[in-house]
C-alpha cells in the first residue's frame, strides 16, 4: 500500500531551526508537496521537490532524497506565526496526491 | 473574490437532511477537487473534476453526490450522513489534475457536524 509518514507533534523555540521530516512509500513518484495549514484554515503551498537535493526559499528549505523515499522541510528562524500543521503529500503514478497526517509544529517563545 | 471560496463555512444537519457544500474558484483553473479532512489523519481524496467530467472518485460512499456545472464551480450534495461523515471538507483547483508540479489551491473549509 501507499504510506507518508510524518512525526505527529514537534515543539521548537522561537528563532530556533526546526527540521520535519517525511518518508513515503507509494506507486510511482512525481514530486513531493509541502504545504502549511494554520487552525481553522485552507492548506497553503510551500515548496515543490522532483529532484533530488535542497530547495531554498527564504526562511523554508525542502531537501529529497528519491532513493532514500525521505524529505524534510527545514525551517529558520522560527517566529510564532510558524505555528502550524505542515503536510507532507506525494504524487503518485496516476497523479494523484498521497498525503500524511500532517506534523503539527508548536512555537514556545 | 480572489482564490478558492467555500460556503458555508459551518453546516450542523441531522442524518435525515439534505444539503449542499459549495465551491467556486476564481483562479482559471481546470481541474478542482473534494477532499475530506478528518483530525489526525492525512486528507482524504474524494472527487476529481477535470474540464467539467469526474476523473476519479475513489469509493465514496453514494450519500456524497458531486456536481460540477462548469469550471469554476464545483457542490457537494449531502444525504442520509452518518455521524463519522463529521468532518473538514476541502475544496481545492488546480491547473490540470495530471501534472506534476501543478500545485493545489485549497479553500477554507466546511466544518461538517452530522447530528
Amino acid at each position: 500500500g501507499q504510506n507518508i509518514d510524518q512525526p505527529t507533534e514537534m515543539t521548537a523555540t522561537e528563532g530556533a531551526i526546526v527540521q520535519i521530516n517525511c518518508t513515503y512509500q507509494t506507486s510511482g513518484f512525481n514530486g513531493l508537496f509541502w504545504y502549511q495549514q494554520h487552525a481553522g484554515e485552507a492548506p497553503t503551498f510551500l515548496s515543490y521537490n522532483v529532484l533530488d537535493g535542497l530547495e531554498e526559499k527564504g526562511r523554508f528549505s525542502s531537501f529529497l532524497s528519491r532513493s532514500k523515499g525521505y524529505s524534510y522541510l527545514l525551517l529558520k528562524e522560527l517566529q510564532m506565526k510558524d505555528s502550524a500543521s505542515y503536510l507532507c503529500a506525494v504524487m503518485d503514478s496516476n497523479y494523484q496526491l498521497i498525503w500524511g497526517a500532517g506534523t503539527k509544529l508548536i512555537i514556545k517563545p | 473574490e480572489t482564490g478558492v471560496t467555500q460556503t458555508p463555512r459551518h453546516l450542523v444537519m441531522g442524518m435525515t437532511n439534505k444539503k449542499s457544500l459549495k465551491c467556486e474558484q476564481h483562479l482559471g483553473h481546470n481541474a478542482m477537487y473534494w477532499y475530506k479532512q478528518s483530525a489526525k489523519k492525512p486528507l482524504e481524496l474524494m472527487f476529481v473534476y477535470s474540464l467539467e467530467e469526474r476523473v476519479e472518485n475513489n469509493s465514496v460512499p453514494s450519500r456524497f453526490s458531486p456536481e460540477c456545472p462548469n469550471s469554476s464551480h464545483l457542490f457537494l450534495h449531502l444525504h442520509t450522513l452518518q455521524p463519522e461523515d463529521s468532518a473538514l471538507y476541502l475544496c481545492a483547483s488546480s491547473q490540470e489534475p495530471a501534472n506534476p508540479g501543478n500545485e493545489q489551491f485549497f479553500g477554507p473549509g466546511t466544518r461538517l457536524t452530522v447530528l
